[in-house]
Parts: C-alpha cells; sequence; structure tokens
C-alpha cells in the first residue's frame, strides 16, 4: 500500500508572498504523479501530470517539481493570490494503472 | 469545469438503507473512477469501470458495487449503509483504463451522511 504524505498540512500566507509545498511518496515503483487543485464546493481540477526523474511543470504562476529517486515532489506558488485558497492534492499512481493513491492534501489561505 | 457532473448533491440516509449515487462522465471517456473521501483524509479509490465492466478495485467491502452505462453515465451503490460510509463521494472520468498518465476528470462528489 503506498503512503503518500503531503505537508504543510494548511499554511495561512498573506497575498503576494510566495509558498511551497511537498509530496512525499514510495521511489519504488513509480510510474506518475499527479497534482490537483481543490477550491470548496467545486470539482478537484487537474494542475499537473509528472513522470521523469527531474520534471519541472509550469502553469501560470504555480510551477511543480519531481524527484522520483529520493520520493518527493514540490509544488511553489509565486506571489500568491486570495484566489489560490484551496487545497492542493498530490496522487501518484498504484503501479501502472489509473488508481490514484492520495495524500491528505495542503490546505491554502490566501490573505488579502 | 470539468464536464463531469454528480447528483445527487447531497444525501441523508440511515444505517441499514441502500443508497445510489450517480455520475455522467465526459463525452467520450469509457473510463470512470469512483472514490471516497472521509473527513480529514484523502480521497480513497474505491473501483473503476472500463467499458461497463469493473476494472480494479481498493479495499472496500462487496456491498460498493457499481455500474457503468453506454451513455457515459455509472452508479455506485452502497447496501447495508454504515455509519462509516458518511463521506464525500468522488466520480472521476478518463480516456484509458491502465494508463497512469491519462488525467481523471473529477466531478463535484455527493455529501452522503449517514445516521
Amino acid at each position: 500500500i503506498l503512503n503518500v504524505e503531503q505537508s504543510p498540512q494548511s499554511l495561512h500566507v498573506q497575498e503576494g508572498d510566495s509558498t511551497n509545498f511537498t509530496c512525499s511518496f514510495p521511489s519504488s515503483n513509480f510510474y506518475a504523479l499527479h497534482w490537483y487543485r481543490w477550491e470548496t464546493a467545486k470539482s478537484p481540477e487537474a494542475l499537473f501530470v509528472m513522470t521523469l526523474n527531474g520534471d519541472e511543470k509550469k502553469k501560470g504562476r504555480i510551477s511543480a517539481t519531481l524527484n522520483t529517486k529520493e520520493g518527493y515532489s514540490y509544488l511553489y506558488i509565486k506571489g500568491s493570490q486570495p484566489e489560490d485558497s484551496a487545497t492542493y492534492l498530490c496522487a501518484p499512481t498504484s503501479g501502472d494503472t489509473g488508481k490514484l493513491i492520495f495524500g491528505q492534501g495542503t490546505t491554502l489561505q490566501v490573505k488579502p | 469545469e470539468t464536464g463531469v457532473t454528480q447528483s445527487p448533491t447531497h444525501l441523508i440516509k440511515t444505517r441499514g438503507q441502500q443508497v445510489t449515487l450517480r455520475c455522467s462522465s465526459q463525452s467520450g471517456h469509457n473510463t470512470v473512477s469512483w472514490y471516497q473521501q472521509a473527513l480529514g483524509q484523502g480521497p480513497q479509490f474505491i473501483f473503476q469501470y472500463y467499458r461497463e465492466e469493473e476494472n480494479g478495485r481498493g479495499n472496500f467491502p462487496p456491498r460498493f458495487s457499481g455500474l457503468q452505462f453506454p451513455n457515459y453515465s455509472s452508479e455506485l451503490n452502497v447496501n447495508a449503509l454504515e455509519l462509516d460510509d458518511s463521506a464525500l463521494y468522488l466520480c472521476a472520468s478518463s480516456l484509458s483504463p491502465g494508463d497512469s498518465t491519462d488525467t481523471q476528470y473529477f466531478g463535484p462528489g455527493t455529501r452522503l451522511t449517514v445516521l
């Protein structure tokens, strides 16, 4: 059973601050890592799918890196805005399947 | 928006009852996965359906069952409800059943409360 840990559990920042979160997962039998952003009362929104060690993906002010050898991924948000307030979930897949194994998420609150 | 819809939004049942939750996938997506999110946890995989057949199951008992229909809709059925079944149930549609890189598009979920 994959054990996926995200830290911190929650984060409060001021508008304009840059922030980052960590997702840790077992490095063995790695296939892919998915990042989702989930605003309250909405559907989880796919941000990135990452597969290669050293991969870096970017979407606007949000970027992510992947280290498959040591089993972690970082998500960065540059210049946080109130609309970035959401829960950010990471999910490696269980082997080469479509089964996502989610962490508990990091909840970000950005104060104006 | 993802194009994936779920109904109902909220549901209250009593222990021992049966419940059916519904999901409408994105057009063209022949794979649907169901997840349960209990309070304070990340979503947990229940099972996946591909072309109307179960294609993988998580650690959930047989009283959790599903159906998938040719019109991109699907159902999650839970029999003999227990208090611990209170959770948010999410469905997610995708193109390929066994592709670890395929993006899953989630619905907004159904909040089930069991009293």
